[in-house]
């Protein structure tokens, strides 16, 4: 089992670029979650989906967008990077509320 | 306003000795609390929870203690292992709702 995949590992962005980060899970989960975690403030959820076709905002959700168009997949995208969006972004799925599962992360750097 | 506050950023204990982790929340209406150890370059990984309706749990060298009415709880870890040298977080879950994260505390043991 692969549990959650996150695709890429590290990114370099120009600033006004645009990006989508992939994740994918093979645990059936229902629930999928985006979170950044920035030095001093812990993981801060950005946007969530309880299940396929559904997505809903977190804390952060300004200048990201997700899609849930297949259950084991959960996209993450940015428009048009801006500097303040340099974090480590981690998605993680759960089988409705129960403990989640984190991927390994992606480190993105919008210079 | 943070709803999960970790307000030791930083632990250091010697091998062999208890370590014990802090954590307190504001929202009661919560379902239960988690405890995530997370490594450098990697996802964060559950390590312990505990239900609403209980006040301790415990998992061989881990046990979390939680006070209802000082809306705190803590983790402790007995003995100390180096390799137990990580960030923990705890996270609240609210059903219906989301995880909340706090900030992290970050654990050494010194062999």
């Amino acid at each position: 089992n692969a549990g959650v995949t996150q695709t890429p590992k590290f990114r370099v962005l120009k600033t006004g670029q645009s990006m989508t980060l992939l994740c994918a899970q093979d645990m059936n989960h229902e629930y999928m979650y985006w979170y950044r975690q920035d030095p001093g403030m812990g993981l801060r959820l950005i946007h969530y989906s309880v299940g396929e076709g559904t997505t809903a905002k977190g804390e952060v959700p300004d200048g990201y967008n997700v899609s849930r168009l297949k259950k084991q997949n959960f996209l993450l995208g940015l428009e048009s990077a801006a500097p303040s969006q340099t974090s480590v972004y981690f998605c993680a799925s759960s089988y409705l509320a129960s403990e989640a599962f984190f991927g390994q992360g992606t480190r993105l750097t919008v210079v | 306003d943070q709803q999960v506050k970790q307000n030791s950023p930083s632990l250091s204990v010697q091998e062999g000795r208890i370590s014990i982790l802090n954590c307190d929340y504001t929202n009661s209406m919560f379902d239960y609390f988690l405890w995530y150890k997370k490594y450098p370059a990697e996802g964060p990984t559950f390590l312990i929870s505990i239900s609403s309706i209980k006040d301790k749990n415990e998992d061989g060298r881990f046990t979390v203690f939680l006070n209802k009415s000082a809306k705190h709880l803590s983790l402790h870890i007995v003995p100390s292992q180096p390799g137990d040298s990580a960030v923990y977080f705890c996270a609240e879950y609210i059903r219906g709702d989301q995880f909340y994260f706090g900030t992290g505390t970050s654990l050494t043991v010194i062999p």
